[in-house]
Formats: structure tokens, sequence, C-alpha cells
């Protein structure tokens, strides 16, 4: 079946700093990818929409300079917190759906990455 | 808008015995509708989906989702519980835009952490 891998699955960085996540799909082609962002014990809330070859569509209340999405390949999406602070700490989580998938099927999510900002 | 409702936030039930995780809707037209679980610090898999058709749906794991339209539910079931089925339970939505068309967003519910005890 679809496989996203996700990575890193753990990172620790100092506050001010950039961190980059990687999204990879590895046995197809994903013309769209999401990012998520999950809060102990919450749902997920979407950030944004990647879109192969296009700028990113960002979820309302969502920093777009601050979290620098790029999907360059049909292969991979990356998102970049920059200038991190400790409220950033969070686990971002992926997820891709197929290329001329049909739009009824359920999307394949990445293992996340549990960022901590010190 | 579209959205998914999970009233409970954990649900908890011993081994062997039938669990049932609840799930109610509010959508526009027809639902696309789908169950995902999270273990610890990973991503989600894929449970089942519903989209048409039967309204019982047969997913992975042993887990079934009913779907029923009167009472705009869609409740994650499964006849004996293991201890290994303990892990966090999303019901999702595909959301639908302005126009009434699917979109290629998931719309999640809050979760419900299942326990099973030995």
């Amino acid at each position: 079946g679809a496989v996203v891998s996700q990575h890193p699955s753990r990172v620790i960085c100092k506050s001010g700093t950039s961190v980059k996540i990687e999204c990879r799909s590895l046995d197809f082609q994903a013309t769209t990818m999401f990012w998520y962002r999950q809060f102990p014990k919450q749902s997920l809330m979407l950030m944004a929409t990647s879109n192969e070859g296009s700028k990113a569509t960002y979820e309302q209340g969502v920093e777009k300079d601050k979290f620098l999405i790029n999907h360059a390949s049909l292969t991979l999406s990356t998102l970049t917190v920059t200038s991190a602070h400790p409220e950033d700490s969070s686990f971002y989580i992926c997820s891709a759906r197929e290329a001329g998938e049909v739009a009824n099927y359920g999307y394949t999510f990445g293992s996340g990455t549990r960022l901590t900002v010190v | 808008a579209q959205s998914v409702a999970q009233p409970e936030d954990q649900v908890n039930v011993a081994e062997g015995n039938p669990l049932t995780v609840k799930c109610t809707y509010s959508v526009s037209g027809n639902p696309y509708l789908f169950w995902y679980v999270q273990y610890p610090n990973r991503g989600l898999q894929f449970l089942l989906k519903y989209i048409t058709g039967d309204n019982l749906v047969k997913g992975s794991y042993g887990f079934e989702a009913e779907f029923n339209k009167s009472h705009t539910s869609f409740h994650l079931k499964k006849p004996s519980a293991l201890v290994s089925d303990s892990a966090l339970y999303f019901c999702a939505v595909r959301d639908r835009g302005s126009y009434g068309g699917a979109t290629n967003k998931l719309i999640f519910g809050t979760g419900t952490l299942l326990a099973v005890q030995p």
C-alpha cells in the first residue's frame, strides 16, 4: 500500500533557529500533501495544503512566513518552521493524496514529527 | 460548515467485550466518512471509510462502522476488544466547498481515547 515517510521523527532545536521537516511519498506520486499540527490530547489542525509546483494554501490563522511549505516534486513536501519559539513545540503530521486517485478514498499519513523548541 | 463530533473523550472496555466509539456528523449532501487510529507519537492509520453503498462498512483489524443517515452517525465498532486496540481514534469527514463539491480537506473530530483493560 501507499507509504508516506516523514523525517525527522523527533527534533529538538534552540529558540530562534529554523527546522525543516520532510514528507515523502515512497511508492506513489502525490500532487497534494497536507500539513497538520496536533497539540497534546487534541485533534489535528490543518495548517496548509501543499500543491506540487504551486504555492501552498494556508488555513486561516496560520502564519505563512512562519511555516514555509515547499512542494517541489511529486514525492516531496517540506515544512520549515522559521525562527522557532517554544510555543511552536508540537506534533506535526503530513498526509498525502495520490495523483489521479479517485477523490473518494482516504489519505496516507506520515508517522509525525515531535518538535521541541528549547 | 461540515463537522464531526466525537462525544466521548475516553471509552473504557474490558478485553473480549464489544466496543463502540461514537461519531456524529453534520454535512451538506452525502458524506464521505472515515475512521483513523493513532498510536502514541505516530501518524494516523486508516481503518475504514464510507462513501456509498452498504451502511455497514468493514475495515482493518476487525473494526467495522455503521452509517446511519437518520441519526447522522458513523459509530466505530468491534465485537471483541483487544488490549492492543488501545489507542486514539479519530472520525473524519471530507470537507465540501462553497458549491457543494468535495474538497481535498479532511475535517477531524476531537478524538476518542480507547482504553482496553486486560
